[in-house]
């Protein structure tokens, strides 16, 4: 069955990095996505990465994939105030384009900026 | 674009009431979907559609009925509502390729009583 974990909570001091980490239980993933919520609003895709990578780096996001335990995980370098949010790990087992059967999504974590 | 939108933005409803909450797109994207989202849940799947006229369930597809009649629109409809459903609803659309990027809308929340 599909499974997808992620710990509520994360909290760093402004200026770290974030870690934030995710399992998956389903070996057919085809992609793994990290979104982005703000309050109150709906969610804005972060970044993906393909299950046969396993790095992927945009500016200040890095997405770790490890496909032996199925983990991965997004590093948030020099974290800032706008980045509090709950960010959602979610995978897609389809190979069909689009993610037509819909995505398997975490329970997100909430990133808590300190000053 | 306009993207995805959804109306209304809030929802109060008595149990056994009808409703439906209305997903459209601009993108020609041919797959559509709703998800509800609940505290400590995450977001679940209640339907999916790949086109007009092809609609499928999704992990909690009880209590709801879809269907697409046009490619833009997506609405999703609560025949007797339950408190079990308030709830904040996202629509979301993809295209037919590519890196699946959903798309979400600003979401509906939902409140039955």
């Amino acid at each position: 069955g599909e499974d997808v974990e992620q710990s509520l909570f994360l909290s760093v001091r402004e200026g770290d990095s974030s870690v934030i980490n995710c399992t998956y239980t389903d070996s057919s993933s085809t992609y793994l996505y990290w979104y982005k919520q703000e309050p109150g609003a709906g969610l804005q895709l972060l970044t993906y990465i393909f299950s046969n990578m396993d790095m992927k780096q945009d500016q200040r996001l890095t997405v770790l994939l490890n496909k032996k335990d199925k983990h991965l995980s997004l590093r948030i370098a020099d974290t800032q105030t706008g980045d509090s949010a709950i960010y959602f790990c979610a995978e897609s087992i389809s190979d069909r384009g689009g993610g037509a059967d819909g995505l398997t999504f975490g329970k997100g974590t909430h990133l808590i900026i300190q000053p | 674009n306009a993207g995805v939108t959804q109306t209304p933005k809030f929802q109060v409803l008595k149990t056994g009431q009808s409703m439906t909450l209305q997903c459209a797109q601009d993108m020609n994207h041919e797959y559509m979907s709703w998800y509800r989202q609940d505290p400590g849940m995450g977001l679940r799947l209640i339907h999916y559609s790949v086109g007009a006229g092809i609609t499928d369930q999704g992990e909690v597809p009880n209590g709801y009925n879809v269907s697409r009649s046009t490619t833009e629109d997506f609405p999703l409809r609560l025949l007797s509502a339950a408190p079990s459903q308030t709830s904040v609803y996202f629509c979301a659309s993809s295209r037919t390729s590519g890196n699946n990027e959903q798309f979400f809308g600003p979401g509906t929340r939902l409140t039955v009583l």
